[in-house]
């Protein structure tokens, strides 16, 4: 069956420092992967989708990468701030596109002033 | 747009008791969605309906928890006989579908058996 695997340890960072989020997974690749924010006694907040085909997507401050040869995903905050402080998950689509999602553990980001 | 709706918020049930969740999802949304949050873990997916039929169900325990989704809108999931290891948070999300993926979470039913 299908992991995915996200750094259990949480990241601390300094305020303005890039932060970069890691999601890997084993056997075949998805469809799409996406990146959510889930905030304590909240449900995720989607941020940003990016396709198989797709190396690059980029939302403001938001970057993310696909990887399909490493079977990887980098999620990067640039300029990051306090309120950038939450759980980001990854979750992918391996239903062919029927939006079937299996989600990461997700992994806590902490920037501090 | 008013986002996805849920209640209740929270829930204290004892084993064997039952219990039951309701979600509103975004208007015009065809796709409603039913995940299983343990803590520490990220959300699992129980149920997937299209409009109102099923779309997957392979995860939901079926001996225990059924859901419907009625004329296509409201859904609700329901526990009976609840089980200790069933504590967790209830998400319910939806998405427009027709190539749009992403999802649309509300805040969740936090379940806790005693």
């Amino acid at each position: 069956s299908q992991k995915i695997e996200q750094n259990s340890e949480a990241l601390n960072i300094q305020e303005g420092k890039t932060a970069t989020l890691t999601c890997n997974y084993t056997n075949y690749s998805p469809a799409y992967l996406q990146w959510y924010r889930q905030d304590p006694g909240r449900g995720p907040v989607f941020l940003l989708l990016i396709r198989e085909n797709e190396k690059e997507k980029r939302k403001e401050r938001l970057k993310v990468t696909f990887d399909t040869t490493l079977k990887q995903s980098l999620f990067h905050i640039t300029a990051s701030q306090p309120a950038d402080s939450a759980t980001y998950l990854c979750a992918l689509d391996f239903s062919g596109g029927y939006n079937k999602l299996i989600f990461g553990a997700g992994t806590r980001l902490a920037v501090h002033p | 747009e008013a986002g996805v709706a849920q209640s209740p918020r929270y829930k204290i049930i004892e084993k064997r008791q039952s219990v039951a969740f309701w979600c509103n999802p975004i208007s015009g949304h065809a796709t409603l969605y039913w995940y299983q949050q343990i803590l520490g873990q990220g959300p699992k997916l129980l149920i997937q309906f299209q409009n109102n039929g099923v779309v997957d169900d392979s995860q939901l325990p079926k001996d225990r928890f059924s859901a419907e989704r009625l004329k296509g809108v409201d859904s609700t999931l329901k526990i009976q006989p609840a089980k200790l290891e069933d504590s967790a948070v209830y998400l319910c999300a939806s998405s427009p579908g027709q190539g749009d993926e992403k999802l649309f979470f509300g805040s969740g039913t936090q379940l806790s058996v005693l």
